[in-house]
């Protein structure tokens, strides 16, 4: 199982793109990359995967070099409702391992 | 669209005490069920998943049983509510297995 490791805690300011860089040194062949974000009290949300390369959607940007043994949530512009923590997962559904995250703040 | 939803959102019970949480899914068919739980300031937990009627999977060894009666619904139940059952709740789907899981509103549990 494919276990991640992402800083515990980063600040920003409003209008800033923020980089959030997770590391998965035994990243499987057929494993997905995933990140979601959480607020207090909710449960997380899907923000973004990737297998290789470049992802980007509406929201996010998914930065995964060749050897996929690190990816990067990329989030242009932030605002103060982008404070959150911040997960990246590897792997598959039941296999999924959840560290504490990378929590957020977003200062005006 | 699919929608998931669970409740109750919020709940205190005493020790010895039962649960029930309950979990729906719409919008969808066979789903992969799951269960969680969230102690403060940490990572979630996986408690079980389902990948069809009747079949569920336990990953934790604990005071926690799962059910899923029907196709689009999960259940948490406990007999006798320990200290230690307390966290929060969540009830997840996902219709792949890549590791999109959507999530439910969560379940707050306090036992005192």
């Amino acid at each position: 199982l494919a276990k991640t490791t992402q800083p515990i805690s980063m600040d920003s300011y409003e209008g800033q793109e923020v980089n959030i860089t997770c590391s998965h040194n035994n990243i499987a062949t057929n494993d997905y990359i995933t990140w979601y974000q959480q607020f207090p009290s909710q449960g997380p949300r899907f923000i973004i995967q990737g297998y290789k390369t470049k992802v980007t959607n509406e929201v996010a940007s998914l930065f995964i070099p060749a050897d996929r043994k690190s990816s990067t949530l990329s989030l242009p512009r932030v605002s103060l409702s982008d404070t959150a923590v911040y997960y990246c997962l590897v792997g598959r559904n039941y296999q999924l391992i959840w560290g504490a995250g990378t929590k957020l703040i977003i200062k005006p | 669209s699919q929608t998931i939803h669970q409740w109750p959102a919020t709940l205190v019970q005493p020790v010895g005490s039962p649960l029930s949480l309950e979990c729906t899914v719409e919008g969808t068919s066979n789903p992969n069920l799951y269960w969680y739980r969230q102690a403060a300031g940490r990572g979630l937990q996986l408690l079980f998943y389902s990948v069809g009627i009747g079949q569920i999977s336990s990953e934790v060894p604990q005071n926690l049983s799962a059910s899923r009666p029907q196709d689009r619904q999960f259940i948490l139940s406990s007999k006798k509510l320990l200290l230690s059952d307390s966290g929060f709740y969540l009830c997840a789907w996902t219709g792949s297995n890549t590791g999109e899981l959507f999530f439910g509103e969560g379940s707050r549990l306090t036992v005192l």
